[in-house]
């Protein structure tokens, strides 16, 4: 089975600055993806960023931007330029097929606060 | 339209009652979803339907009933609930059988069981 470990409950930094996610994970299968989530107060969960396993350049999304280390089993995410906005609940996810469809897990998720 | 919509948002009913939470995605999207997220905690799977069949039950007990009309609708019935299933349940989406797409989440139905 898969499992999704995120070791930080909680994190704050000022706004402006860079703040770094950690991610670890298990898996035995070599052909999967990754996720980080965010959920703000709203509770929408929205995709802020993925990662292709057979991929070894680590993917960015503008502010945003993965180290991924697939020996390691290691998925941190990178928030450069923190703004306000981006005070919310993370949340790393792995996914692999399943039945035709796909089932996500999450780890326990990390709190972050943008202080202005 | 990159939207799936949950109503209602907030729900309370009695042990008693019965209802149902609807969700509906207009993605053409042939995968859909229905998680429950307990308070600070991550989303945990309940059920999968993938071209209108169910595909998953994570052993979820019988008082949750899921249905999927048509391939943009999502129904969660609820009957005879228990205190412990008051939580936020996410409605979900995404492309079935492509293994490099996101799944697309609804803001959730915040369910209170009193």
């Amino acid at each position: 089975a898969q499992t999704v470990t995120q070791s930080q409950p909680e994190m704050s930094v000022q706004e402006a600055e860079t703040v770094t996610l950690s991610c670890t994970y298990d898996t035995s299968e070599n052909n999967y993806y990754l996720f980080w989530y965010k959920q703000p107060p709203s509770r929408q969960m929205i995709l802020v960023i993925r990662q292709e396993a057979y991929k070894q350049q680590n993917a960015t999304e503008n502010r945003f931007s993965v180290n991924f280390q697939k020996a390691a089993k290691s998925f941190s995410l990178k928030i450069s330029d923190s703004q306000l906005g981006d005070t919310a609940m993370y949340f790393c996810a792995f996914m692999k097929p399943l039945q035709g469809a796909q089932k996500l897990v999450f780890g326990q998720g990390t709190r972050l606060t943008i202080n202005p | 339209d990159t939207e799936v919509t949950q109503t209602p948002k907030h729900l309370v009913m009695g042990m008693t009652n019965k209802k149902s939470l609807k969700c509906e995605q207009h993605m053409g999207h042939r995968a859909m979803y229905w998680y429950k997220q307990k308070a600070k905690k991550p989303p945990e799977l309940m059920f999968v339907y993938s071209y209108e069949k169910l595909s998953i039950n994570e052993s979820v007990p019988s008082r949750f009933s899921p249905e999927c009309p048509n391939s943009s609708l999502l129904n969660l019935h609820l009957h005879a609930l228990q205190p412990e299933d008051s939580a936020l349940y996410l409605c979900a989406s995404s492309l079935a059988l492509e293994l490099n797409t996101e799944a697309f989440f609804g803001q959730g139905t915040r369910l209170t069981v009193v």
